[in-house]
């Protein structure tokens, strides 16, 4: 199975405050993944990255920057928090399965008041 | 655009009875991937069953079986003889075709599972 650590787990930010999660990865994936997940909508895909420097939007990208400067990491940003923001952040790789089969880390809980 | 439709919020079903889970999908690409994931209340996501457009059988994984009718553009999940804990939501998603292999995922439906 891939290796995904995310960090933090949970934080409680203030509007306005800039925010980074960071994901780690151990299996060496070209492609990595950030979901946003809210009660009602699923989950949606905010950005993707396809290799170091690599990286495009999704769905839901408006107010988030990523980077990856590593293949090992993929960091989303959130340069000034707002309350639409407070979610559950899924940080995901290929799982190596089936096309398209996606591993997912554990998820980290923004709370931004 | 692909898109996944899950219309049921909830369901309630007897510990050992089977359950249909509703998902129906929308692609105009030939070649697609249907996927369920489980989310227990703690969190995680969880890989149950994959459905690939060109495939002649319906895919089964132990008590998991998709019922794949593809002229109806449906791919609904079985359960055959529900456990207390396969109380969960359940997420269905489809592969975008590309080289990104993104998913793009259903707003998923809670299953409770009653002794």
């Amino acid at each position: 199975d891939a290796g995904i650590t995310q960090s933090p787990r949970h934080k409680v930010t203030e509007t306005g405050t800039p925010v980074t999660l960071r994901c780690h990865q151990t299996e060496n994936h070209r492609y990595m993944y950030w979901y946003r997940q809210d009660p009602g909508h699923g989950l949606r895909l905010i950005h993707y990255s396809y290799g170091v420097k690599d990286t495009d939007k999704g769905e839901v990208s408006d107010g988030y920057s990523v980077s990856r400067s590593k293949t090992e990491d993929f960091l989303l940003t959130l340069e000034s928090a707002t309350s639409s923001q407070t979610s559950v952040y899924f940080c995901a790789t290929p799982a190596g399965g089936r096309p398209g089969e996606l591993f997912f880390g554990e998820g980290s809980r923004l709370t931004v008041l | 655009a692909q898109k996944i439709t899950q219309t049921q919020p909830g369901m309630f079903v007897q510990e050992k009875e089977a359950v249909t889970l509703d998902c129906t999908y929308d692609t105009s690409d030939p070649s697609y991937g249907l996927f369920w994931y489980k989310q227990p209340s703690s969190g995680e996501m969880i890989f149950l069953i994959y459905q690939g457009s060109y495939d002649q059988q319906n895919a089964t994984e132990g008590r998991y079986s998709l019922n794949f009718q593809k002229a109806r553009k449906s791919a609904n999940l079985v359960i055959s003889a529900s456990q207390l804990g396969d109380s969960a939501m359940y997420f269905c998603a489809i592969r975008i075709q590309g080289g990104s292999e993104k998913l793009v995922f259903g707003k998923g439906m809670k299953l409770t599972v009653n002794p």
